[in-house]
C-alpha cells in the first residue's frame, strides 16, 4: 500500500500571505493529482503531475513533483479568502489506481 | 457537459436499514468509483466499475456493494447501516482514455447520517 502524508494538517494565515502545503511517500508514483475541496462540495482537480522535477503553475498556485516522483508541494503566493479549503493530494501507482492523503484544511482570513 | 450529479444529497436513516445512491457520470465517462469520506478517516476508496464491471475494489465489508449500468449511472448500496457508516460519500467518473491519468471528477456527495 502507497501511503500519502500530507502536512501540515491545518493551515491559518491572514490574506497575502504565501503558504506551501507538502504531500510526501516513501513510494514512487506514475502521476500524482491535486485537488481542492470546499465544504459541502466533491473535490475539484487543480492540476496533475507527471514528470519527476515538473513544476506547473497555476495562477497563483505552483505545483512541484519531486525528482524522484515520490513528494510533492502546493505554493499559494499571495493567498486570498477564496483559495480557502481543503487541499488533497493523490498519487497514482503504473496501473491508474489512486491513494488519496488526509488532507489539508488551509483557513485563509481578511 | 454537465457535471456528475449524485442523488440524493441528504439521507438520514436508522441502524440496520439499508441505503442505495445514485451517480450519473459525465456524459462519455465510462469509469465511475465511489469513495467514503469522514473527518476521520479522510477520502477512502470503496469501488470502482468500468463497462458494468467492477474493477478495483478498497477495504471495505461486504455490506458495501454497487453496480454500473449500460448507461455508465451507478448505484451503491450499504446494507444493515452501522453508526460508523455515517459519512460524505463522493462518486466520481474518469474518462479513462490514453493519457488521462484516472483524473477523478467528483460529484457533490451524498451525506449519509445513520442514527
Amino acid at each position: 500500500t502507497q501511503l500519502l502524508e500530507q502536512s501540515p494538517q491545518f493551515l491559518s494565515i491572514q490574506e497575502g500571505e504565501n503558504l506551501t502545503v507538502y504531500c510526501n511517500s516513501s513510494s514512487v508514483f506514475s502521476s500524482l493529482q491535486w485537488y481542492r475541496q470546499e465544504p459541502g462540495e466533491g473535490p475539484v482537480l487543480l492540476v496533475t503531475v507527471v514528470t519527476g522535477g515538473e513544476v506547473k503553475k497555476l495562477k497563483r498556485l505552483t505545483f512541484q513533483f519531486g525528482d524522484a516522483r515520490k513528494d510533492s508541494s502546493l505554493h499559494i503566493t499571495a493567498a486570498q479568502t477564496g483559495d480557502t479549503g481543503l487541499y488533497l493530494c493523490a498519487g497514482a501507482d503504473s496501473w491508474g489506481k489512486l491513494q488519496f492523503g488526509a488532507g489539508t484544511q488551509v483557513v485563509v482570513t481578511p | 457537459k454537465a457535471g456528475v450529479t449524485q442523488t440524493p444529497r441528504y439521507l438520514i436513516k436508522t441502524r440496520g436499514q439499508q441505503v442505495t445512491l445514485s451517480c450519473s457520470p459525465i456524459s462519455g465517462h465510462r469509469s465511475v468509483s465511489w469513495y467514503q469520506q469522514t473527518p476521520g478517516q479522510g477520502l477512502q476508496f470503496l469501488f470502482e466499475y468500468f463497462s458494468e464491471t467492477q474493477r478495483n475494489k478498497g477495504n471495505f465489508p461486504g455490506r458495501f456493494s454497487g453496480r454500473q449500468f449500460s448507461n455508465s449511472r451507478s448505484e451503491m448500496n450499504v446494507s444493515t447501516l452501522e453508526l460508523g457508516d455515517s459519512a460524505l460519500y463522493l462518486c466520481a467518473s474518469s474518462s479513462d482514455l490514453l493519457g488521462s491519468y484516472n483524473e477523478q471528477f467528483f460529484g457533490p456527495g451524498t451525506r449519509l447520517t445513520v442514527l
